[in-house]
């Protein structure tokens, strides 16, 4: 069936890089736009960064721009989610998803994987 | 003020209704939005549920049941989710999420609690 398997998180030190990873099976990945969205322990869901189906396009939420970079090799089926000068703040479960596009929403959500930003 | 207003929690009984609101701050007009929603179980990822801009433009996620649906409430610039014939299975968290410009945003969540 559709899926999204997230890999890639673990402790981090603050200032240090960290690439999270997104990998989709069973639908054609290149005609998808993906999200990262995290969740800070306890707390809400958080929009981190959308890229359009193709590449071309990516947008950030203002507390990650200029840190985190989204990217996504569609000859892999893999999003990737570069994340830099890491905080603590950034600690969350990171969970990447799918979006159809012309308005379609995030209809498929990976399970996440988990980053710790601590010394 | 954030964009979307979720309140934080709300309690309803096993068959009853539960209407849950997603108040548009001041200069979003709730008419121009689509507004999506999300369940999300412990320990588990957020679940789409639908999508609601008015009753011609409007989509339910692929298997969900009918008793969710969306609507909105203009006097109080409000997306609403319904959820009828509530069961204990929805004691969950809604998530309300509609996109801005370029960005993504999402309500704080409501806690619903089945008792």
């Amino acid at each position: 069936q559709v899926q999204l398997v997230e890999s890639g998180g673990g402790v981090v030190q603050p200032g240090r890089s960290l690439r999270l990873s997104c990998a989709a099976s069973e639908f054609t990945f290149s005609g998808y736009g993906m999200h990262w969205v995290r969740q800070a322990p306890g707390k809400g869901l958080e929009w981190v960064a959308v890229i359009w189906h193709d590449g071309r396009n990516k947008y950030y939420a203002d507390s990650v721009k200029g840190r985190f970079t989204i990217s996504r090799d569609n000859s892999k089926d893999t999003l990737y989610l570069q994340m830099n000068s890491l905080r603590a703040e950034d600690t969350a479960v990171y969970y990447c998803a799918r979006d159809p596009g012309a308005d379609g929403g995030m209809d498929v959500w990976g399970q996440g994987t988990t980053v710790t930003v601590s010394s | 003020q954030a964009v979307l207003t979720q309140p934080s929690s709300l309690s309803a009984s096993p068959g009853a209704s539960a209407s849950l609101t997603c108040t548009l701050r001041s200069g979003f007009d709730v008419g121009s939005y689509w507004i999506y929603w999300y369940q999300q179980k412990p320990g588990s990822p957020p679940q789409y549920l639908l999508r609601y801009k008015s009753d011609s433009d409007k989509q339910q996620g692929s298997g969900v049941p009918s008793r969710f649906s969306g609507s909105t409430d203009v006097s109080a610039n409000a997306g609403i989710l319904l959820i009828s014939g509530l069961q204990s299975e929805d004691e969950a968290d809604y998530y309300c999420m509609t996109w801005h410009r370029t960005s993504v945003v999402f309500g704080g969540g409501t806690k619903l609690t089945v008792l």
